[in-house]
Formats: structure tokens, sequence, C-alpha cells
């Protein structure tokens, strides 16, 4: 198993600044992934967070709104940019060992942008 | 494309009923089928997964079985307790290398 450090676990930003959120993996781990979860919907998969080269980005999320990083096989941060009301959301990152095996989430950060 | 659905989308028992929680899927070429836990203002917690090759899978009082042919899991509680209130998730996978489609969860309520 693995267990993920997730921060800030929740905030409350302006419209037009940018957040960003952390998330540390106490173990090295191949995969790690980041979610959005708006209220009463199911989670959606942002993209995926390779280490050592770009993130793979889902339809109908671009690199400029969202900029992640993975500078090692135990860390990765995701920015979200110039923000609106409609980013206001919960924030998961997770990581599994291998592609679809378990999967581990961050405490997740709850967002609200006034 | 792949669409998770779990039904009933919110469920009351009292206490120490067991229950059953339904997920289906659309496309029952899956790699596996894993159930979540969600608290409230945190994240999720993995319960099982089952393989594809698999029928079911236990761990204490939750049972997951899997039906691939009918596009169904269900998540079955024994002896229900309070501390079993959450919000419980199923999620598939296509492939190895394919994402997890994520259904919009039952929000469970265990009255004592």
């Amino acid at each position: 198993s693995a267990v993920i450090s997730q921060k800030p676990s929740r905030d409350i930003c302006q419209r037009g600044t940018s957040l960003t959120i952390q998330c540390q993996v106490d173990s090295q781990v191949t995969m790690m992934f980041w979610y959005r979860q708006q209220p009463g919907q199911s989670l959606t998969l942002i993209a995926t967070a390779n280490q050592g080269s770009e993130a793979t980005y889902e339809s109908g999320f671009v690199i400029d709104k969202f900029p992640i990083s993975r500078p090692n096989l135990t860390f990765s941060t995701l920015t979200v940019s110039n923000m609106s009301p409609e980013d206001s959301s919960i924030y998961l990152c997770s990581a599994a060992g291998t592609v679809n095996e378990k999967l581990f989430f961050g405490s997740g950060t709850q967002l609200s942008v006034l | 494309k792949q669409e998770v659905t779990q039904i009933p989308a919110a469920l009351s028992v009292p206490e120490g009923e067991n229950l059953v929680l339904n997920c289906s899927f659309t496309d029952s070429a899956i790699y596996n089928l894993q159930w979540f836990r969600q608290d409230p203002g945190k994240g999720l917690t993995s319960l099982l997964l089952i393989q594809s090759s698999q029928r079911e899978q236990t761990s204490g009082r939750l049972n997951a079985s899997l039906d691939k042919s009918s596009g169904r899991s269900t998540l079955y509680i024994a002896a229900s307790q309070p501390g079993d209130s959450a919000t419980y998730l199923c999620a598939v996978s296509r492939n190895r290398d394919d994402k997890i489609i994520f259904g919009k969860g039952t929000r469970l309520h265990i009255l004592p």
C-alpha cells in the first residue's frame, strides 16, 4: 500500500488567481493521477502525471489551465490557473504501483473560488 | 464509451442489517473492477479489487462479486454498523493501460 499526503486540504481563492496542490507519496510509484470531483458527480480524470515527461491530459483539460509537475517518483503538483467559480471542486491525487492496480488516494483538496 | 451506474444513489438502513450495493457497466470488456469508500471531506479508500478473471473478493464483512457477461457487480455488507456510513464508489478499467471510469457512488447511511 501507499500513503499519500495531499495539501492544502481546503482553500478559498479569488477569481483570477492560481492555486498549486501538492501530493507526496511515501514510496516510489510509477503512475500518479489527478482527478476532479464536482458536487454530486463522479470522479473525472484530469491527467496522468508521468515522471520525466509531460503529463497526459484527458479530453477537456489543457496544460495551460492545469499545469502538472512530476519531478520524481514520489511527488507531483497540480496547479489550477486563472481560477473561476466553475473550478470550485474537490481535487484528488492518486497513485498506483502499476497502471490500474489498486489505487491509493490523497485526502483531497476542497477548492472554493469566489 | 464505458459508463458506470450505481443504484441507488442513496440508501438508509438500520444498524445490523445486511445490504447490497449495485454497480453496472456498459462495456463488459473490463480489466478489473474496484470498490472504494469515501468519507465526507476525505479521499477514497480502496476496499476490494476484482480482476476480470475472478468472480468475487472478500474482506471481513465485505464481499464483492463480478458478473462480466451481464456488466454487473455487487458489494455486500454484512451486519452493517454506523461506521459503515460513507459513499461507496465502483470503478472499472478497460485494460492495464487505460483510465479508470468511476460511478457516481451510493451514499450509505446506517441508522443507529
